[in-house]
């Protein structure tokens, strides 16, 4: 089993629609939970972060936590054709990040 | 804003070079790290450094070396190119573990 698993997609949203991305994770001792957001042929660019104690909400995005479950989810409200790349979920382990393989995602205007 | 600045975005050597990747971060980060992505595999932890001289394998540290002799700078080495070491190669820093990790924009290398 993969330590971080994501769906590679692409996961298709209309514009102004919900985008979901999820990410499974095998470290029960893990803390920090990451999402990255990687246009084509550029460096991954950090968008959230959070932290064993909760969830997070930073303008459209919203990062939760489903520590029992083992999985972290990005929502993207009100997309947008600009939201169109992949997106790298990370988690923490020993000091390292464990990164998923990413989930491309495609907004139609 | 963190920066980190990767030397080269891109580079074309050919097999059995010595090749330098520098990067240097202006954030005063303890922590530096060197991936490389491939399609279809995702990013490859190389090398990492948690303090100046220190240095750990990743998981791919076969035909690598590394060099961190200031805290701002961390150099990737290829000892001897060859052409499956043509990737994207991907510098970052944190403030310490368990932190986010900031990227360079990163380097194209061609080994041909």
């Amino acid at each position: 089993q993969k330590e971080v698993e994501q769906n590679s997609g692409p996961l298709s949203v209309p514009e102004g629609a919900i985008a979901s991305l999820n990410c499974t994770y095998s470290d029960r001792g893990s803390q920090s939970f990451f999402w990255y957001r990687q246009y084509s042929g550029k460096s991954p660019e950090l968008i959230m972060f959070i932290y064993s104690n909760g969830d997070k909400e930073d303008g459209r995005f919203t990062a939760q936590l489903n520590k029992a479950s083992q999985y972290v989810s990005l929502l993207i409200r009100d997309s947008q054709p600009s939201d169109s790349a992949t997106y790298l979920c990370a988690v923490d382990a020993r000091g390292k990040l464990i990164f998923g393989q990413g989930t491309e995602l495609s907004v139609k205007p | 804003d963190v920066k980190v600045t990767q030397s080269s975005r891109y580079l074309v050597k050919r097999t059995g070079e010595k090749v330098f990747l520098e990067c240097v971060q202006d954030m005063d980060h303890e922590n530096m790290f060197w991936y490389r992505q491939d399609p279809g595999l995702g990013l490859r932890l190389i090398y990492f450094s948690y303090d100046v001289k220190m240095k750990e394998k990743g998981d791919i540290p076969e035909g690598y070396s590394v060099s961190r002799e200031k805290k701002e700078r961390f150099s990737l080495i290829l000892e001897s190119a060859s052409t499956n070491q043509t990737s994207m190669y991907l510098c970052a820093s944190s403030v310490g573990n368990n932190q986010p990790q900031h990227f360079g924009d990163g380097t194209r290398l061609s080994i041909l």
